[in-house]
């Protein structure tokens, strides 16, 4: 089965940092691309970054361009996203997710760790 | 950027009945698009990708069709579980993936 649980959310201050983790089991990890997607509260999904199995191709969307930094660990089958200089239009609830074998779209998703950014 | 438009905000269906959710994109993203179902403090779940292909697990009730800018996901006979929150993405301009605004699906 295959299983996604993020790590390393909470209550941070405008500018502040935060790192934030995805372990992943059940399925080949190194094989597949791995992506971040947020949702503020009661909103909808925003694609955040998403990064190539090898570390090769790093994408990131303008939103969050020159502030986060997303990596990967292979050999612990982790996801992790470097949260710097935080907003407060940065809360959100932050998903790791999988692309597919066949598009870019996600398939699978970890449970969600919320980020809130607040004096 | 291409906008993704979902239709209805809001679709009020009695359970046993049809469900048709429109979305439409700003210029063709082929058959690159995916629908996602989201209930209430629930992660995401990918139906359909492809634009017609059904996710592992995904019941027999979820159709998608459509290519090009107009898409629809159809529930053929709506169950209690299906009254969520449905999100539909294109992802024939990656990395700059898009999704729509969802259409909440609740009951009549």
């Amino acid at each position: 089965e295959v299983q996604l649980v993020e790590s390393g959310g909470g209550l941070v201050k405008p500018g502040g940092s935060l790192r934030l983790s995805c372990a992943a089991s059940g399925f080949t990890f190194s094989s597949y691309s791995m992506n971040w997607v947020r949702q503020a509260p009661g909103k909808g999904l925003e694609w955040v970054s998403s990064i190539s199995s090898s570390s090769s191709y790093i994408y990131y969307a303008d939103s969050v361009k020159g502030r986060f930094t997303i990596s990967r660990d292979n050999a612990k089958n982790s996801l992790y996203l470097q949260m710097n200089s935080l907003r407060a239009e940065d809360t959100a609830v932050y998903y790791c997710a999988s692309h597919g074998m066949l598009g870019s779209y996600f398939d699978y998703w970890g449970q969600g760790t919320l980020v809130t950014v607040s004096s | 950027e291409i906008v993704m438009t979902q239709s209805p905000a809001t679709l009020s269906v009695s359970p046993g009945e049809r469900a048709t959710l429109s979305c439409r994109a700003s210029q063709s993203v082929s058959s690159n698009l995916a629908w996602y179902q989201q209930k209430p403090g629930q992660a995401p779940r990918l139906l359909i990708y492809g634009a017609s292909t059904r996710a592992t697990g995904i019941p027999a009730r979820f159709s998608g069709s459509g290519s090009g800018t107009e898409f629809t996901l159809t529930i053929s006979s709506l169950q209690s579980e299906d009254f969520a929150v449905y999100y539909c993405q294109q992802y024939n301009n990656w990395p700059r993936d898009t999704f729509g605004q969802g259409t909440r699906l609740e009951i009549k």
